[in-house]
């Protein structure tokens, strides 16, 4: 129990483009949902934080202008990086809360690249 | 500051070697302490949780320690296997009630054929 997955794993985007990647608890209803940013040899960072139906709080210094995220159900947030650029290349992973518990699940991760 | 530190940094070792990866936080109040697995490329993998009154947690080879007083805990590896190979990150959550995870750094284990 307690899958989360992401789609896809894996974007080559052009930079100015924007690109969507998906998070879904395929098991659960998630009423948390976490955006995290992993550059090479580091550790996670927190993005923002969404709760079903309502809008994301953003960590400080995440830009919610470029980084929109939508928790429009119980199952799927959506994290969209608007007008990309190489520095936003990065590792996105999501991780999901069902609200039970405070424990996060977490994703597979998605690996962008703008080129 | 809510601060998770790890170390080493990096460790190598050969297959079938025992090895421990220690976290040290400085997280308070303290409500508990998770151990992940991250192979490259993938997200993290729960291995271990523990609360304030726990001090070990066993999940098949890996054993999880925890010294609430001095606020340190280790990953203990048994048998090493080629497959072991990962970052393993400690996490701390702070307040009781409170959805906020406090990542450590992370140590890179390679094992060695």
């Amino acid at each position: 129990g307690a899958v989360v997955s992401q789609h896809p794993s894996w974007v080559i985007c052009k930079s100015g483009t924007s690109v969507k990647i998906e998070c879904r608890s395929l098991d659960f209803q998630a009423t948390t949902m976490f955006w995290y940013r992993q550059f090479p040899k580091q550790s996670l960072m927190l993005m923002a934080t969404s709760n079903e139906g309502s809008k994301a709080t953003y960590e400080q210094g995440v830009e919610k202008d470029k980084f929109l995220i939508n928790h429009a159900s119980l199952t799927l947030s959506t994290l969209t990086v608007t007008s990309a650029h190489p520095e936003d290349s990065s590792f996105y992973i999501c991780s999901a809360s069902s609200g039970f518990t405070y424990e996060q699940y977490f994703g597979p991760g998605t690996r962008l690249t703008v080129t | 500051k809510n601060q998770v530190e790890q170390s080493p940094q990096s460790l190598i070792i050969l297959e079938g070697k025992n090895c421990t990866l220690q976290c040290n936080y400085t997280v308070s109040p303290f409500s508990n302490l998770r151990w992940y697995k991250q192979d490259t490329g993938r997200g993290p993998v729960s291995l271990t949780i523990m609360t304030f009154s726990e001090n070990t947690k066993s999940n098949g080879r890996y054993t999880a320690t925890l010294d609430a007083d001095t606020k340190q805990s280790s990953l203990h590896i048994t048998a090493s296997q080629l497959s072991d190979s990962a970052s393993y990150i400690c996490v701390v959550s702070g307040t009781s009630g409170t959805y906020k995870y406090i990542f450590g750094t992370g140590t890179r284990l390679k094992v060695l054929a």
